[in-house]
C-alpha cells in the first residue's frame, strides 16, 4: 500500500511569515491531493497535483509535485490566522485517497 | 460548504448498539466514499461506492457494512459497536476520479 510521510508533525509561524509542509511518498504519486481540515470539522479541498513538475497556486498557497512524482510541498506565503489548521496530503490508489498524517500549523499574532 | 451533507452531526451510544449513518453526495456526483479519522490511525479508507455499486474496499471491518441507494444517497451501518470505533466518520463525493469533497462528518462516541 502506498504510504504517505508528512513533515514536520506540527508548526508555529509568526503571522506574517512564510511555511513550508512536506509530503513524501514510498511509490509513485499519480495523483496528490492537498487538504486542509479545522479541529473536528471536514476536509477543504486545496489543490490536485497530477504531473511531475506540476505547480499550482490559490490565493497565497502554492503546491508543487516534484519531477520524479515522489514528493509534494505546499508553501504558504505571509502567513495568517485563517491558514491556521491541519493540513494532509492525499495519494490517489486507484479508486481511493490515502492520507498521510497531516501538519498541524499554528499563526501566532 | 462543500456540498455533500451528513447526518447526524453527533452521535451517543452503547457497546454493542447498531447505528446508521447517512450521506448525501453532491449534485450530480455518482461516487460516495466513506473514510473514518481517529486519533490513532488518522484518515482511513473504508469503502466506496460508484452508482450504485461497490468500487474500492479499504480498511472497513465485517461489522460495518454500506450501501448507495439509487438516489445516490449513502448509509454506512456500524454494528457490535466497540469502544474503539469512537471516531469521526466522513463521507466525500466525487466525479469519477476527480478531488473528492467531503462533508462534515459525524461524531460517534461509543460509552
Amino acid at each position: 500500500s502506498q504510504e504517505l510521510e508528512q513533515s514536520p508533525q506540527s508548526l508555529i509561524v509568526q503571522e506574517g511569515k512564510n511555511l513550508t509542509i512536506n509530503c513524501t511518498s514510498s511509490k509513485t504519486l499519480y495523483g496528490l491531493y492537498w487538504y486542509k481540515q479545522k479541529y473536528g470539522e471536514g476536509l477543504i479541498f486545496l489543490m490536485m497535483l497530477q504531473k511531475g513538475g506540476e505547480e499550482k497556486s490559490h490565493e497565497k498557497i502554492t503546491a508543487k509535485l516534484d519531477e520524479k512524482k515522489q514528493q509534494s510541498s505546499l508553501h504558504i506565503t505571509a502567513s495568517q490566522p485563517s491558514h491556521a489548521g491541519t493540513y494532509l496530503c492525499g495519494a490517489a490508489n486507484d479508486y481511493k485517497l490515502s492520507f498521510g498524517a497531516g501538519t498541524t500549523v499554528t499563526v501566532r499574532a | 460548504d462543500s456540498g455533500v451533507t451528513q447526518t447526524p452531526k453527533h452521535l451517543i451510544t452503547a457497546t454493542g448498539q447498531r447505528v446508521t449513518l447517512r450521506c448525501s453526495p453532491r449534485s450530480g456526483d455518482l461516487s460516495v466514499y466513506w473514510y473514518q479519522q481517529s486519533l490513532d490511525q488518522g484518515l482511513q479508507f473504508l469503502i466506496q461506492y460508484y452508482n450504485g455499486e461497490e468500487r474500492a474496499k479499504g480498511n472497513i471491518l465485517e461489522r460495518f457494512s454500506a450501501q448507495q441507494f439509487p438516489d445516490l444517497h449513502s448509509e454506512l451501518n456500524l454494528s457490535s459497536l466497540e469502544l474503539g470505533d469512537s471516531a469521526l466518520y466522513f463521507c466525500a463525493s466525487s466525479v469519477g476520479r476527480n478531488e473528492q469533497f467531503f462533508g462534515p462528518g459525524t461524531r460517534l462516541t461509543v460509552l
